[in-house]
């Protein structure tokens, strides 16, 4: 069956770094999101992506972050300068279309930024 | 605004114990809703759904009910097994194109042998 995969499975990073996250979303679905849950808090929305570009962001989603879709299979989120308070397990999800309202999970990355 | 409310964890029960889950909603729109689980040290996996009033979602002997009267979508086993032991997550997603899913705060379930 078909998933979602993630890379790196753990990042550590030092504050002021830029991380890269990426995913691969199942090959047929056409709109991408990530999540992030902070340890011990709920599922946060970041961003959802259609069609090369941004849909809808949340107000986490400041302009430290980005989201590109480099080729046809990655799908990437780019923190520009780290802070502690991104620490946090990131969640990259993938769905087929309107109709179709299930969003498939990734195992997630867990960046740590010391 | 869309917003999601589970009971407040942790749960701990027995083996074969029944289980309740409660979750309601608040939304603008006709939301589907959903049931994702977390085990531990891995990513969220749907559990079950259902997207219109009066449908029952059920997988792996979990069920719940879309009740739009009573805007809720409470989760239900009937006999739990130390494997069920996870985060669960209620959320949903209003029918409106690329939208995102909302989530609860999740209930972390314990089962003891």
């Amino acid at each position: 069956e078909p998933e979602v995969t993630q890379t790196p499975s753990h990042q550590v990073t030092q504050m002021g770094q830029e991380v890269i996250l990426r995913c691969v979303p199942i090959s047929n679905h056409l709109y991408f999101y990530w999540y992030r849950q902070i340890l011990g808090q709920k599922v946060e929305f970041l961003v959802s992506f259609y069609n090369n570009e941004i849909s809808e962001k949340s107000e986490i989603f400041d302009d430290q972050f980005s989201v590109e879709r480099p080729d046809g299979s990655n799908f990437t989120l780019k923190i520009r300068s780290t802070k502690l308070e991104d620490s946090a397990m990131y969640f990259c999800a993938s769905g087929r279309g309107e109709l179709s309202y299930e969003q498939y999970f990734g195992p997630g990355t867990r960046l740590t930024v010391t | 605004g869309n917003s999601v409310t589970q009971m407040e964890g942790p749960v701990t029960l027995s083996e074969e114990a029944f289980l309740t889950i409660n979750c309601t909603y608040t939304a603008t729109g006709y939301p589907s809703l959903f049931w994702y689980v977390q085990y531990p040290g891995e990513g969220l996996q749907l559990l079950l759904k259902a997207t219109k009033a009066d449908d029952k979602g059920s997988n792996k002997g979990f069920e719940a009910t879309y009740r739009k009267e009573t805007t809720s979508f409470h989760l239900e086993k009937g006999s739990v097994q130390v494997s069920d032991s996870a985060v669960y997550f209620c959320a949903l997603k209003v029918a409106s194109g690329n939208t995102p899913l909302v989530f609860g705060k999740g209930t972390r379930l314990s089962v003891i042998a």
